[in-house]
């Protein structure tokens, strides 16, 4: 199994821009989380899908940042527009509903300019 | 939501135990205790869980208290891919799913 794959591994864009960020869970997992890692903040879950729907947004800090799964194999975290505070690594992880474990990607680190 | 606290930073020598513990004194009756680490520019790792009993793994031993009020994650022969962030996590649940919230964790350092 390749694990959970994210892409791309780095993103550097400028303040305004669009960013889309991505995610391919393991595949039979049908809980998929995205989750943000600050120095600052450290790790905190932004949005959480089980069965390809939202379950529990309250991590999103605002509006510029929305999540979707249009299927059970691939998730998206789009910014609009980016700014300099949104810079960050974004993981992506994966498990069974059980969620005794969850198996998180190498994360995309985003730096917006 | 239970809370835990770590000591920021420990150091190991390399094939010595690392035992490393997590205060979890306001915890409730069904909450576990889970322990993940992350190593530098990777994702988090799951390393193991546990309710009340003492568990243990492949990878490592998990000792609750018998008060549940604190615990003590042990890696028997730590090496040198052992140097990590080391996150004591209380689940709680919220929305019908089991959130887990990450803290500050503790940094362990395994020198040769």
């Amino acid at each position: 199994d390749a694990g959970v794959i994210q892409s791309p591994r780095h993103e550097v864009t400028e303040m305004g821009q669009e960013v889309t960020l991505r995610c391919k869970p393991i595949s039979g997992h049908n809980s998929l989380f995205w989750y943000r890692q600050t120095m600052m903040r450290g790790l905190e879950l932004l949005i959480y899908f089980n069965n390809n729907v939202p379950i529990d947004d309250s991590g999103m800090p605002e509006d510029r940042f929305s999540a979707k799964m249009p299927n059970a194999s691939f998730s998206t975290l789009k910014i609009q527009p980016s700014e300099p505070r949104d810079s960050a690594v974004y993981f992506c992880a994966s498990s069974f509903p059980s969620e005794t474990e969850q198996f998180f990607g190498p994360g995309t680190r985003l730096t917006v300019l | 939501d239970a809370k835990t606290t770590q000591p920021p930073s420990m150091d190991c020598a390399e094939g010595r135990a690392a035992n490393l513990p997590c205060n979890h004194s306001t915890i409730s009756g069904n909450e576990y205790v889970y322990w993940y680490r992350q190593i530098h520019s990777q994702g988090p790792q799951y390393i193991i869980h546990g309710l009340k009993n003492n568990e243990t793994n492949e990878m490592a031993s998990l000792i609750i208290t018998e008060d549940r009020k604190s615990s003590t994650l042990i890696l028997p022969h730590a090496t040198l891919r052992d140097t990590a962030v080391y996150y004591c996590i209380v689940r709680v649940a919220s929305t019908g799913f089991q959130k887990l919230v990450f803290g500050t964790g503790t940094r362990l350092l395994v020198s040769p």
